[in-house]
């Protein structure tokens, strides 16, 4: 069983729709959680960043943890065809110790 | 944000060259570098982690002899991969982490992708 379980999708929405990205893990330890964007071929971009559970909101942007449930979510608002890209979440044990990524869920924004 | 950059962007080479890349932390130091290596359509793979000054510590099943790093700067750490094949084509994307500033944040290279023909 992977550590961190992420739908690769592809997802595909209309422009305007709030997009929904999840992941679940396994590991109690992580503490840390990111959601990265990467665009083909580049490199990855953080977006959100949280520790433990809870909610933080960055414009367009909110990021949910439940460690209860071990599953975290990001809420794209408004979405844009400029959002379309591979949202990857990634989790860590200790501040700044190496990440585990999920495999990425690839969204693409019709306009 | 940080800036962390990767030369060079794209390589080409023939089956039993080594490769070197280089990646670089552009407007901060870091004490830490990590390696990662991603097949199409899928997520990042550790291969390493580099810490400024020390020898990397290497992922299980990654070959440290054959994945060559050395941190020897705070902002330059690179990755040489010897006698490539075929196989070892990829996109390798490097991070670092401020550590001087006490930072949780690895700010991601752009990636470098390598064809062995």
């Amino acid at each position: 069983q992977k550590e961190v379980e992420q739908d690769p999708g592809p997802l595909s929405v209309p422009e305007g729709a709030i997009v929904s990205l999840n992941c679940t893990y396994s590991n109690s330890a992580f503490q840390y959680f990111m959601w990265y964007r990467q665009y083909s071929r580049k490199g990855p971009e953080l977006l959100m960043y949280t520790y433990s559970s809870g909610n933080k909101e960055d414009g367009r942007f909110t990021a949910q943890v439940d460690k209860s449930s071990k599953y975290i979510s990001l809420f794209i608002r408004d979405s844009q065809p400029s959002d379309s890209a591979t949202y990857l979440c990634a989790m860590s044990a200790a501040s700044g110790s190496r990440l585990t990524f999920g495999e990425g869920t690839q969204l693409t924004v019709n306009p | 944000g940080a800036v962390v950059s990767q030369h060079p962007s794209r390589v080409i080479c023939k089956s039993g060259t080594s490769v070197k890349i280089e990646c670089r932390s552009l407007d901060f130091q870091a004490t830490t570098m990590f390696w990662y290596r991603q097949f199409p359509k899928k997520s990042l793979m550790l291969m390493a982690t580099s810490n400024e000054g020390s020898k990397a510590t290497y992922e299980q099943g990654v070959e440290k002899d054959k994945f060559l790093i050395n941190h020897a700067s705070l902002t330059l750490s690179t990755l040489t991969v010897t006698s490539a094949h075929p196989e070892d084509s990829s996109f390798y994307i490097c991070s670092a982490r401020d550590g001087l500033a006490g930072g949780y944040t690895q700010y991601f290279g752009p990636g470098t992708r390598l064809t062995v023909l």
